[in-house]
């Protein structure tokens, strides 16, 4: 079954520390995948997103991604961490495997000490 | 643009009360779709809809209708209300699939069945 799964919930870093959150997914096909941001009080925003080509996407504020497709894997990554990423993260992944999908993660919770 | 609106912000239900959540999009997108968001669940695709007068079931569908009688609106209709319906329920859409599909949500509606 497709699935997308974020192994960690919560993440507690203080400012100007490394973050790596991790994405692995299931899904047979060729997919498309994303990294969505939901700041406090605020809507869902596409963080950056990957189709083909150079694995490594860079998205905004500084975030990047790295798609190993060996790995089915898509870490989000930021080398030094501000106390306004606090947020929650949401990868996500789509493709046609029969039938339409668009699969979100569980989501991990980031807060990020001053 | 205001992008992605959807009314109300918060409402609160008694069991078999029936409400519709409205969704409307200004950016001439093709794809709709409604998310369901429950804590540590990440986001449930319950419809989505590829264009005017076309909708498919997502993951979720029970409990719940929609109709897409114009490009720009997507309503979400409750017709049992049920404590399991209480959630945070997002609107969506994108202009296309695969690479064209970043999807833009609305703020959310806090529906609470009591």
């Amino acid at each position: 079954a497709q699935s997308v799964s974020q192994h960690n919930h919560h993440v507690i870093l203080s400012e100007a520390a490394s973050l790596e959150l991790g994405c692995n997914y299931s899904y047979g096909g060729t997919v498309n995948l994303f990294w969505y941001v939901q700041y406090p009080g605020q809507h869902l925003q596409l963080l950056l997103k990957y189709f083909s080509g150079d694995p490594l996407v860079k998205g905004i504020k500084g975030f990047e991604a790295e798609f190993i497709k060996s790995k089915f894997s898509f870490n989000l990554r930021k080398p030094s961490v501000q106390w306004s990423d606090t947020a929650e993260y949401f990868c996500a992944v789509n493709g046609y495997s029969g039938t339409y999908k668009y699969i979100f993660g569980t989501g991990t919770r980031l807060k990020v000490l001053a | 643009n205001a992008g992605v609106t959807q009314t109300p912000k918060f409402r609160i239900l008694k069991i078999g009360q029936s409400m519709t959540l409205q969704c409307t999009q200004d950016m001439n997108h093709n794809y709709m779709y409604w998310y369901r968001q429950d804590p540590g669940m990440g986001l449930k695709l319950i419809y989505y809809s590829v264009g005017a007068g076309i909708t498919d079931k997502g993951e979720v569908p029970n409990g719940y209708n929609v109709s897409r009688s114009t490009t720009e609106d997507f309503p979400l209709r409750l017709e049992l209300a049920a404590p399991s319906q209480t959630s945070v329920y997002f609107c969506a859409s994108s202009y296309g699939a695969g690479v064209e599909e970043t999807q833009y949500f609305g703020p959310g509606t806090r529906l609470l069945v009591l």
